[in-house]
């Protein structure tokens, strides 16, 4: 592994199913993030975690919860996704967490909720 | 409210230059960067900017002016493969970051 993996790639998904994206970064770094990307608006931060045992709510995150259990990993779950919820998911990290921390961004997952 | 303004879309000429600008209304300014994201594709780093003046980095380069709200990016040399979206994002004075929709560039032959 080289940098964020995120698994799965794409996932069409029911209205009303419980979905958990995946998201493990190796270069050990501090701050994890999940955002959404939608056409013709910003990347989003959902939730964000400046380093094990912690995370904080974003912009969005209604209807998304996260965990860090360990530095690698920073899993995206919905609970019950809903159709607003079909978007691309970018999982990120950064070294310490600053605010001009330079950003490493996963390949993303494409997530369409009918 | 807190706003981050880019062209939707440009288009340019393969081996000539563009400029492409931003204009960011934050509560408070802690710097700027860019992101480059070809489509289908994870965004990408280019540049930070905290200072006034421009940054050059090889082909591309980046300017602020932090009285003017106002930030650009300059591709020289334009090739095939710069053809890509663009993302500008501001740091207000809460060191959150806000993102510009992106600017994406259409280079011709």
């Amino acid at each position: 592994i080289a940098g964020i993996t995120q698994a799965p790639t794409s996932q069409i998904l029911a209205a009303g199913r419980r979905m958990t994206l995946r998201c493990t970064q190796d270069m050990r770094h501090n701050a994890m993030y999940w955002y959404r990307q939608d056409l013709g608006l910003g990347l989003r931060l959902i939730h964000y975690s400046n380093t094990a045992g912690t995370t904080g709510k974003g912009e969005v995150p209604d209807g998304y919860s996260v965990s860090r259990a360990n530095t690698d990993d920073f899993p995206l779950t919905l609970a019950s996704a809903v159709p607003s919820q079909t978007s691309v998911y970018f999982c990120a990290s950064s070294a310490e967490g600053g605010p001009t921390d330079t950003q490493y961004f996963g390949p993303g997952t494409r997530l369409t909720v009918l | 409210g807190q706003n981050i303004d880019q062209p939707t879309e440009m288009t340019a000429t393969e081996g000539a230059i563009v400029q492409i600008n931003c204009t960011y209304q934050t509560s408070g300014f802690n710097g700027l960067f860019w992101y480059q994201q070809h489509a289908g594709e994870a965004p990408t780093f280019l540049s930070y900017n905290v200072l006034d003046g421009l940054e050059e980095k090889g082909r591309f380069s980046s300017f602020l002016s932090r009285s003017k709200g106002y930030s650009y990016l300059l591709l020289k040399e334009l090739q095939m493969k710069d053809s890509a979206s663009y993302l500008c994002a501001a740091i207000n004075s809460n060191y959150q970051l806000i993102w510009g929709a992106g600017t994406k560039l259409i280079i011709k032959p």
